[in-house]
């Protein structure tokens, strides 16, 4: 079984613009969960979907918003980027609705805001 | 809300000694315990969860971990290490409505030949 296949694994941006990235969930799991990851703030939440519908959200601005496609498919959307949204965004993948269940990560994807 | 607390942010440790990794959480609700590792320039695998039960929890590699609820506390050991052990090791928490999910800060583990 394919893992979670998150594109493109690297980024690079120029503060303003906005950035889109893409997770491929495990076939079968319908729950997409979406992290930041930096240096000085650690692992953080942004949202996690479940059947399309954002069903939980961490504390970050509107700019960052996110989708799930009918296949279960998502995307994250990162607008007016700002030099600090540098980070590896880890898309994470489980069955069921909630963190608590298992999440199968993805490798990330690098975005470096110049 | 709820936050985790990993004292220890690098850990060094040799070749088959044992190893324990701290994990006190603070959470106003019930919550669900989780330690997940991350490889170098990898994503997180989940080693083990508590959710109910038995509060000493096997999970994999060899790696368990223990709740206990008066400390607030959900360490994780394993009797003896590998070099493939080296790794960044996350607690984690999310209350029992799956509403969030909160890391700790993380703690490197380092193992020596």
């Amino acid at each position: 079984k394919a893992g979670v296949t998150q594109t493109p694994r690297y980024l690079i941006k120029t503060r303003g613009q906005q950035v889109t990235l893409s997770c491929s969930p495990i076939s079968g799991h319908r729950s997409v969960s979406w992290y930041q990851q930096t240096p000085g703030q650690g692992l953080q939440f942004l949202f996690e979907y479940f059947s399309e519908t954002q069903r939980n959200k961490g504390n970050f601005p509107g700019r960052f918003s996110g989708r799930q496609f009918s296949n279960s498919r998502s995307e994250m959307n990162v607008s007016t980027l700002e030099l600090g949204d540098s980070a590896l965004y880890l898309c994470a993948s489980s069955l069921r609705q909630g963190t608590y269940n298992e999440q199968f990560f993805g490798p990330g994807t690098r975005l470096t805001v110049l | 809300a709820q936050s985790v607390t990993q004292l220890d942010s690098q850990v060094p440790v040799f070749e088959e000694a044992p190893v324990e990794l701290r994990c006190n959480y603070s959470s106003s609700v019930s919550v669900y315990l989780f330690w997940y590792v991350q490889y170098p320039n990898q994503g997180l695998q989940l080693l083990l969860k508590y959710l109910s039960g038995s509060t000493l929890v096997k999970g994999i590699n060899g790696f368990e971990a223990e709740f206990n609820k008066s400390q607030t506390s959900f360490h994780l050991r394993k009797p003896s290490v590998h070099i493939s052990d080296t790794a960044e090791y996350f607690c984690a928490v999310s209350p029992f409505d799956g509403q969030n999910f909160v890391f700790g800060p993380g703690t490197r583990l380092s193992v020596l030949p």
